[in-house]
């Protein structure tokens, strides 16, 4: 089975500081994503890495960056975090397109991290 | 701009009957639509992917249809059970980034034992 794990369930944290979101994948999976999940807007896209060291922005990149060092491992860090940034973020993963007739493949989440910013 | 709508937004039926779930989408042009379940505070669990070639695909008690020139996709559930409480959103991936998924507000699905 793919799993896909994050470092917090539940994460509290005051306005201003630094924050880092950890997700880790054990399936070998080339592509990496990082969604936040808010009622009335769904989720929506913030980066997506599809190799160790790429990243390509998504709908909402904006006050947020991403680091991608090891294949397996993708961290979201909030360089200053605000209020509006109190979310539940969601980590997902897929395998990179291989072959003709294929798009993609299937993007497996993990549990979830809901950060509070006071 | 690639819109994906599920309508009713809530649903809540009594324990063992079938039903059916909508997803449609305003582009026709998608390379593949999936289906997750998520619980109330939990991650998306994966349940079924259409490929744009394919007309349905079966899991057990869920069968996903898709119907491409049509912006539509279906999620039927038979025999329902409580367990099957559970907020259902489907998702649609197209040229406009073949990795980025499109997803639309979900429906949140009650059955009444």
């Amino acid at each position: 089975d793919v799993k896909v794990t994050q470092s917090s369930r539940y994460l509290v944290k005051r306005t201003g500081e630094k924050v880092f979101l950890e997700c880790v994948q054990d399936m070998d999976h080339e592509n990496m994503f990082w969604y936040r999940q808010d009622p009335g807007l769904g989720l929506r896209l913030i980066y997506f890495s599809y190799d160790v060291k790429m990243k390509e922005k998504g709908d909402i990149p904006e006050g947020y960056s991403v680091s991608r060092e090891k294949k397996e491992r993708f961290s979201l860090i909030l360089e200053s975090a605000s209020t509006n940034q109190t979310s539940m973020y969601l980590c997902a993963s897929s395998l990179f397109p291989r072959g003709t007739g294929v798009a993609s493949y299937e993007q497996y989440f993990g549990p979830g991290t809901r950060l509070t910013v006071t | 701009k690639q819109e994906v709508t599920q309508i009713p937004a809530a649903l809540s039926v009594p324990e063992g009957e079938n039903l059916v779930l909508n997803c449609s989408f305003t582009d026709s042009a998608i390379y593949n639509l999936q289906w997750f379940r998520q619980d109330p505070g939990k991650g998306l669990t994966s349940l079924l992917l259409i490929q744009s070639s394919q007309r349905e695909q079966t899991s057990g008690r869920l069968n996903a249809s898709l119907d491409k020139s049509s912006g539509r996709s279906t999620l039927y559930i038979a025999a329902s059970q409580p367990g099957d409480s559970a907020t259902y959103l489907c998702a649609v991936r197209g040229p406009w980034g073949a990795q980025k998924l499109v997803f639309g507000q979900g429906t949140r699905l009650t059955i009444n034992p």
